[in-house]
Protein backbone atom coordinates (compact mmCIF):
# COMPACT_ATOMS: atom_id res chain seq x y z
CA UNK A 1 0.00 0.00 0.00
CA UNK A 2 1.15 3.86 -0.44
CA UNK A 3 1.41 6.36 1.98
CA UNK A 4 2.83 9.69 2.04
CA UNK A 5 4.01 11.31 5.03
CA UNK A 6 4.39 15.07 5.51
CA UNK A 7 5.47 15.30 9.14
CA UNK A 8 5.53 19.08 9.82
CA UNK A 9 2.10 19.71 9.98
CA UNK A 10 2.50 23.99 10.47
CA UNK A 11 5.26 25.65 9.39
CA UNK A 12 5.72 29.62 10.03
CA UNK A 13 8.53 32.05 8.48
CA UNK A 14 9.30 35.43 8.04
CA UNK A 15 9.37 36.83 4.38
CA UNK A 16 11.99 36.53 2.71
CA UNK A 17 13.74 33.28 4.67
CA UNK A 18 13.55 30.18 2.91
CA UNK A 19 11.48 27.25 4.16
CA UNK A 20 11.70 23.58 3.09
CA UNK A 21 8.76 21.22 3.04
CA UNK A 22 9.10 17.73 3.87
CA UNK A 23 7.68 14.44 2.46
CA UNK A 24 8.50 10.47 2.93
CA UNK A 25 6.63 8.30 0.90
CA UNK A 26 6.29 4.45 1.18
CA UNK A 27 5.57 2.25 -2.35
CA UNK A 28 6.46 -1.14 -2.97
CA UNK A 29 6.27 -0.47 -6.73
CA UNK A 30 9.55 0.92 -8.91
CA UNK A 31 7.56 2.83 -11.25
CA UNK A 32 5.60 5.92 -9.28
CA UNK A 33 5.22 9.47 -9.52
CA UNK A 34 5.68 12.48 -6.79
CA UNK A 35 3.61 15.11 -7.16
CA UNK A 36 3.26 18.63 -5.24
CA UNK A 37 -0.23 20.62 -4.81
CA UNK A 38 -0.36 24.00 -2.98
CA UNK A 39 -4.08 24.67 -1.87
CA UNK A 40 -4.38 28.29 -1.08
CA UNK A 41 -7.04 29.95 1.37
CA UNK A 42 -9.53 29.57 -1.77
CA UNK A 43 -9.45 26.25 -1.69
CA UNK A 44 -8.26 24.67 -4.96
CA UNK A 45 -5.54 22.38 -5.92
CA UNK A 46 -2.70 23.90 -7.86
CA UNK A 47 -0.38 21.52 -9.48
CA UNK A 48 2.82 22.58 -8.96
CA UNK A 49 5.31 19.09 -10.16
CA UNK A 50 5.22 15.98 -10.91
CA UNK A 51 8.76 13.46 -10.96
CA UNK A 52 9.01 9.68 -11.88
CA UNK A 53 10.73 7.26 -10.11
CA UNK A 54 13.39 7.06 -12.65
CA UNK A 55 14.02 10.67 -12.34
CA UNK A 56 16.27 11.59 -9.83
CA UNK A 57 17.35 15.02 -11.21
CA UNK A 58 16.45 17.88 -8.73
CA UNK A 59 14.28 20.35 -10.42
CA UNK A 60 13.72 24.15 -9.98
CA UNK A 61 11.34 26.16 -11.15
CA UNK A 62 11.88 30.04 -9.94
CA UNK A 63 11.90 30.46 -6.40
CA UNK A 64 10.76 26.87 -5.50
CA UNK A 65 12.93 23.68 -5.42
CA UNK A 66 12.42 20.05 -5.26
CA UNK A 67 14.78 17.61 -3.97
CA UNK A 68 14.01 13.78 -5.00
CA UNK A 69 16.40 11.09 -3.44
CA UNK A 70 15.31 7.33 -3.88
CA UNK A 71 17.32 6.35 -1.05
CA UNK A 72 15.67 7.98 1.52
CA UNK A 73 12.18 7.84 -0.33
CA UNK A 74 11.66 11.94 -0.16
CA UNK A 75 10.68 14.42 -1.98
CA UNK A 76 11.61 17.61 -0.34
CA UNK A 77 10.13 21.27 -1.70
CA UNK A 78 11.83 24.54 -1.10
CA UNK A 79 10.90 27.62 -1.39
CA UNK A 80 13.25 30.28 -1.62
CA UNK A 81 12.72 33.54 -0.06
CA UNK A 82 9.45 33.23 0.70
CA UNK A 83 6.73 35.88 -0.15
CA UNK A 84 3.51 36.63 1.85
CA UNK A 85 1.68 34.92 -1.39
CA UNK A 86 3.18 31.33 -0.73
CA UNK A 87 0.98 31.30 2.58
CA UNK A 88 -1.25 28.03 1.88
CA UNK A 89 -1.31 24.21 2.64
CA UNK A 90 0.89 22.46 0.00
CA UNK A 91 0.10 18.75 -0.26
CA UNK A 92 2.65 16.53 -1.49
CA UNK A 93 1.05 12.96 -3.25
CA UNK A 94 1.68 9.67 -4.68
CA UNK A 95 0.20 7.58 -7.52
CA UNK A 96 1.13 4.37 -8.62
CA UNK A 97 -0.48 2.49 -11.75
CA UNK A 98 -3.07 0.64 -10.54
CA UNK A 99 -3.25 -2.06 -12.74
CA UNK A 100 -6.26 -4.05 -11.26
CA UNK A 101 -8.28 -0.84 -11.53
CA UNK A 102 -6.47 0.89 -14.63
CA UNK A 103 -5.82 3.99 -13.10
CA UNK A 104 -3.26 6.01 -11.55
CA UNK A 105 -5.32 7.20 -8.18
CA UNK A 106 -3.20 9.97 -5.72
CA UNK A 107 -2.63 9.23 -2.26
CA UNK A 108 -1.88 12.47 -0.43
CA UNK A 109 0.05 13.29 2.85
CA UNK A 110 -1.84 15.52 5.16
CA UNK A 111 -0.37 18.75 4.19
CA UNK A 112 1.71 21.56 5.35
CA UNK A 113 0.41 24.37 6.20
CA UNK A 114 2.50 27.20 5.20
CA UNK A 115 2.10 30.84 6.85
CA UNK A 116 4.26 33.68 5.51
CA UNK A 117 4.57 36.39 7.40
CA UNK A 118 5.30 40.01 6.44
CA UNK B 1 -5.92 26.69 -21.37
CA UNK B 2 -8.61 23.71 -20.88
CA UNK B 3 -9.58 22.65 -17.77
CA UNK B 4 -11.93 20.76 -15.62
CA UNK B 5 -14.83 22.72 -14.42
CA UNK B 6 -17.48 22.03 -11.15
CA UNK B 7 -20.51 23.17 -10.41
CA UNK B 8 -21.74 24.19 -8.15
CA UNK B 9 -19.29 25.86 -6.28
CA UNK B 10 -20.92 25.50 -2.95
CA UNK B 11 -23.96 23.26 -1.65
CA UNK B 12 -25.96 23.54 1.09
CA UNK B 13 -28.44 21.01 1.35
CA UNK B 14 -30.71 19.14 4.16
CA UNK B 15 -29.53 15.71 5.88
CA UNK B 16 -31.25 13.16 3.59
CA UNK B 17 -31.80 14.93 0.66
CA UNK B 18 -29.89 13.80 -2.45
CA UNK B 19 -27.16 15.43 -4.44
CA UNK B 20 -25.35 15.60 -7.55
CA UNK B 21 -21.99 17.12 -8.00
CA UNK B 22 -21.11 17.91 -11.63
CA UNK B 23 -18.24 18.12 -13.56
CA UNK B 24 -16.66 18.60 -17.06
CA UNK B 25 -13.51 17.12 -17.38
CA UNK B 26 -11.02 17.83 -20.06
CA UNK B 27 -12.87 16.93 -23.57
CA UNK B 28 -10.03 14.56 -24.43
CA UNK B 29 -9.24 12.80 -21.20
CA UNK B 30 -9.93 9.18 -20.82
CA UNK B 31 -9.74 8.66 -16.62
CA UNK B 32 -11.74 10.80 -13.91
CA UNK B 33 -11.96 10.73 -10.86
CA UNK B 34 -13.41 12.03 -7.55
CA UNK B 35 -11.73 13.46 -4.18
CA UNK B 36 -13.34 14.13 -0.98
CA UNK B 37 -11.54 16.90 1.40
CA UNK B 38 -13.06 17.16 5.02
CA UNK B 39 -12.16 20.38 6.59
CA UNK B 40 -8.77 20.75 7.67
CA UNK B 41 -7.78 17.13 6.39
CA UNK B 42 -5.99 15.66 3.53
CA UNK B 43 -7.16 14.76 0.43
CA UNK B 44 -8.68 10.85 -0.09
CA UNK B 45 -9.75 9.24 -2.73
CA UNK B 46 -12.88 8.27 -3.65
CA UNK B 47 -13.31 6.62 -7.16
CA UNK B 48 -11.70 6.29 -10.38
CA UNK B 49 -14.04 5.82 -13.59
CA UNK B 50 -12.50 4.72 -17.14
CA UNK B 51 -14.15 3.10 -20.13
CA UNK B 52 -18.19 4.31 -18.40
CA UNK B 53 -17.42 1.72 -15.82
CA UNK B 54 -16.13 2.46 -12.80
CA UNK B 55 -12.74 1.05 -12.42
CA UNK B 56 -11.42 1.72 -8.44
CA UNK B 57 -13.84 2.60 -5.59
CA UNK B 58 -12.04 3.35 -2.26
CA UNK B 59 -13.89 2.13 1.36
CA UNK B 60 -15.08 5.50 1.66
CA UNK B 61 -16.90 5.26 -1.61
CA UNK B 62 -20.01 3.49 -0.12
CA UNK B 63 -23.57 2.24 -1.47
CA UNK B 64 -24.94 5.62 -0.97
CA UNK B 65 -22.16 6.95 -3.30
CA UNK B 66 -22.89 6.68 -7.10
CA UNK B 67 -20.88 7.51 -10.17
CA UNK B 68 -22.05 8.28 -13.92
CA UNK B 69 -21.32 10.11 -17.20
CA UNK B 70 -24.02 10.12 -18.62
CA UNK B 71 -23.68 12.48 -21.74
CA UNK B 72 -20.14 11.95 -22.64
CA UNK B 73 -18.97 15.54 -21.59
CA UNK B 74 -20.56 15.25 -18.08
CA UNK B 75 -19.15 13.22 -15.10
CA UNK B 76 -21.90 13.32 -11.58
CA UNK B 77 -21.04 11.75 -8.26
CA UNK B 78 -24.49 11.37 -6.61
CA UNK B 79 -24.91 11.18 -3.01
CA UNK B 80 -28.23 9.71 -2.12
CA UNK B 81 -29.04 10.28 1.34
CA UNK B 82 -26.88 12.96 2.81
CA UNK B 83 -25.58 12.52 6.17
CA UNK B 84 -23.79 15.56 8.63
CA UNK B 85 -20.31 14.12 7.73
CA UNK B 86 -20.72 14.16 4.34
CA UNK B 87 -20.18 17.57 4.47
CA UNK B 88 -16.60 18.25 2.72
CA UNK B 89 -15.36 19.50 -0.13
CA UNK B 90 -15.42 17.17 -3.23
CA UNK B 91 -12.53 17.69 -6.04
CA UNK B 92 -13.25 16.15 -9.73
CA UNK B 93 -9.96 15.36 -11.79
CA UNK B 94 -9.17 13.87 -14.99
CA UNK B 95 -6.30 12.37 -17.13
CA UNK B 96 -5.50 11.27 -20.52
CA UNK B 97 -4.21 7.93 -18.84
CA UNK B 98 -0.51 7.01 -19.60
CA UNK B 99 0.26 9.75 -17.48
CA UNK B 100 -0.94 10.31 -14.50
CA UNK B 101 -1.17 14.22 -14.50
CA UNK B 102 -4.35 14.78 -12.74
CA UNK B 103 -6.16 17.76 -13.79
CA UNK B 104 -7.84 19.17 -10.61
CA UNK B 105 -11.51 21.05 -10.84
CA UNK B 106 -11.58 24.30 -8.36
CA UNK B 107 -13.59 22.05 -5.97
CA UNK B 108 -17.56 22.05 -4.98
CA UNK B 109 -18.09 22.67 -0.89
CA UNK B 110 -21.04 20.75 0.48
CA UNK B 111 -22.39 21.24 3.46
CA UNK B 112 -24.81 18.89 5.02
CA UNK B 113 -26.79 20.73 7.55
Amino acid sequence: AQKVTQAQTEISVVEKEDVTLDCVYETRDTTYYLFWYKQPPSGELVFLIRRNSFDEQNEISGRYSWNFQKSTSSFNFTITASQVVDSAVYFCALSEWYSGGSNYKLTFGKGTLLTVNP
Amino acid sequence: EPEVTQTPSHQVTQMGQEVILRCVPISNHLYFYWYRQILGQKVEFLVSFYNNEISEKSEIFDDQFSVERPDGSNFTLKIRSTKLEDSAMYFCASSEGLVPEAFFGQGTRLTVV
